[in-house]
């Protein structure tokens, strides 16, 4: 139990929709972070938010987007979602950015599209 | 840029044998080095860490150095269980990097 909460744990949507991916970060820990899993891969950072406010990128398009709101919570929103987003989603929560600061995932949000 | 290389999968033991699963990385400045196990249908665990060179990280009878002379982070256990079946990731964060890199992932299966 790392503490960092995902919903919805599945979902299926259709080519061309959007969707929106959401996440309690652990208690005290301002910095959340997103990544995508594809079957049998490593995960893949997409971004970082940290107060608010993005921090840091990684190679996704803009239909990647995302929100963190004032209580530390996420988004994670994909529009216009293609066969290649089915993944697993995992969110991670910091107590802040340090980089030698311990990183916690969620479950994740298993997304088909289809 | 950053990146980590571990050891190809899947790989089968038998219960109290002896664990390697190797692990590689490149990085541009001094990263901290990491090992997430996955359970089936979960997401990731913390397994250990190591923040800076010749560190052990230790935890449930795995053991990882962070050896910079080799850029290595190999995962060991002496006598593996079958609970221990699982994906196992190494990763690197870079000192003031947002992200973790990960590894492709090494499947372990213990047979009892």
């Amino acid at each position: 139990e790392t503490g960092v909460t995902q919903s919805p744990t599945h979902l299926i949507k259709t080519r061309g929709q959007q969707v929106t991916l959401r996440c309690s970060s652990q208690s005290g820990h301002n910095t959340v972070s997103w990544y995508q899993q594809a079957l049998g891969q490593g995960p893949q950072f997409i971004f970082q938010y940290y107060r608010e406010e993005e921090n840091g990128r990684g190679n996704f398009p803009p239909r990647f987007s995302g929100l963190q709101f004032p209580n530390y919570s996420s988004e994670l929103n994909v529009n216009a979602l293609e066969l290649d987003d089915s993944a697993l989603y995992l969110c991670a929560s910091s107590v802040d950015r340090t980089s030698g600061n311990t990183i916690y995932f969620g479950e994740g949000s298993w997304l088909t599209v289809v | 840029g950053d990146s980590v290389t571990q050891m190809e999968g899947p790989v089968t033991l038998s219960e109290e044998a002896f664990l390697t699963i190797n692990c590689t990385y490149t990085a541009t400045g001094y990263p901290s080095l990491f090992w997430y196990v996955q359970y089936p249908g979960e997401g990731l665990q913390l397994l250990l860490k190591a923040t800076k060179a010749d560190d052990k990280g230790s935890n449930k009878g795995f053991e990882a150095t962070y050896r910079k002379e080799t850029t290595s982070f190999h995962l060991e256990k002496g006598s593996v269980q079958v609970s221990d079946s699982a994906v196992y990731f190494c990763a690197l964060r870079d000192q003031g990097a947002q992200k973790l890199v990960f590894g492709q992932g090494t499947r372990l299966t213990i047979n009892p």
